[in-house]
């Protein structure tokens, strides 16, 4: 059972557009969602966070919205960098007995063309 | 300081070999979560330890376990391996809650 989905397996954008990568989740237990990304070669690196009580959170070029009621969250970068091609993964923790353990979608390969 | 360390970066076996991967967390990090990445399955938690008990484990035959050891390093270990197992494999140090931190990986090739 897929907890966190990301239904674009990659996505193309112009240098200068806006990207926008999608994440629907089921669980409505999470309460805090993260993006990770990863660049080939290496392991994932966060990008940017957005707690339950909030809709939006904005650092820099990067936006993350939440929409609660639809579960449903999304990361935009504007305007898109070549540089920012990579695989954007979003994640969730899951706590369980005291613990908690991520929860991570299949990711999408952004490819930003110049 | 110095990032997460995963050895070995790449390594090839054949089917019903044994493979042990070794992670060093960041200094102070007690956590440690490994995942496993294969294309279109994304990162599939296998298990988490912290203060060298395993907290968590996902949903992974028993061919895959690990350890935790008192400088926080941990090992995982794959037995009789099959060709499904080829896989990136990462592990993540944290301090126990919020931000993970990821190392390069393990490329693991099952032959």
């Amino acid at each position: 059972d897929q907890q966190v989905k990301q239904n674009s397996p990659s996505l193309s954008v112009q240098e200068g557009r806006i990207s926008i990568l999608n994440c629907d989740y089921t669980n409505s237990m999470f309460d805090y969602f993260l993006w990770y990304k990863k660049y080939p070669a290496e392991g994932p690196t966060f990008l940017i966070s957005i707690s339950s009580i909030k809709d939006k959170n904005e650092d820099g070029r990067f936006t993350v919205f939440l929409n609660k009621s639809a579960k449903h969250l999304s990361l935009h970068i504007v305007p898109s960098q070549p540089g920012d091609s990579a695989v954007y993964f979003c994640a969730a923790p899951l706590f369980t007995s005291g613990t908690y353990k991520y929860i991570f979608g299949t990711g999408t390969r952004l490819k930003v063309l110049a | 300081k110095a990032g997460v360390t995963q050895t070995p970066r790449y390594l090839i076996k054949t089917r019903g070999q044994q493979v042990t991967l070794s992670c060093s967390p960041i200094s102070g990090h007690r956590s440690v979560s490994w995942y496993q990445q294969t294309p279109g399955q994304g990162l599939q938690f296998l298990f988490e330890y912290f203060s060298e008990t395993q907290r968590n484990k996902g949903n992974f035959p028993g061919r895959f376990s690990g350890r935790q050891f008192s400088n926080s390093r941990s090992e995982m270990n794959v037995s009789t391996l099959e060709l499904g197992d080829s896989a990136l494999y990462l592990c993540a140090g944290s301090t126990g809650t919020g931000e993970l931190f990821f190392g390069e990986g393990s490329r693991l090739t099952v032959l």
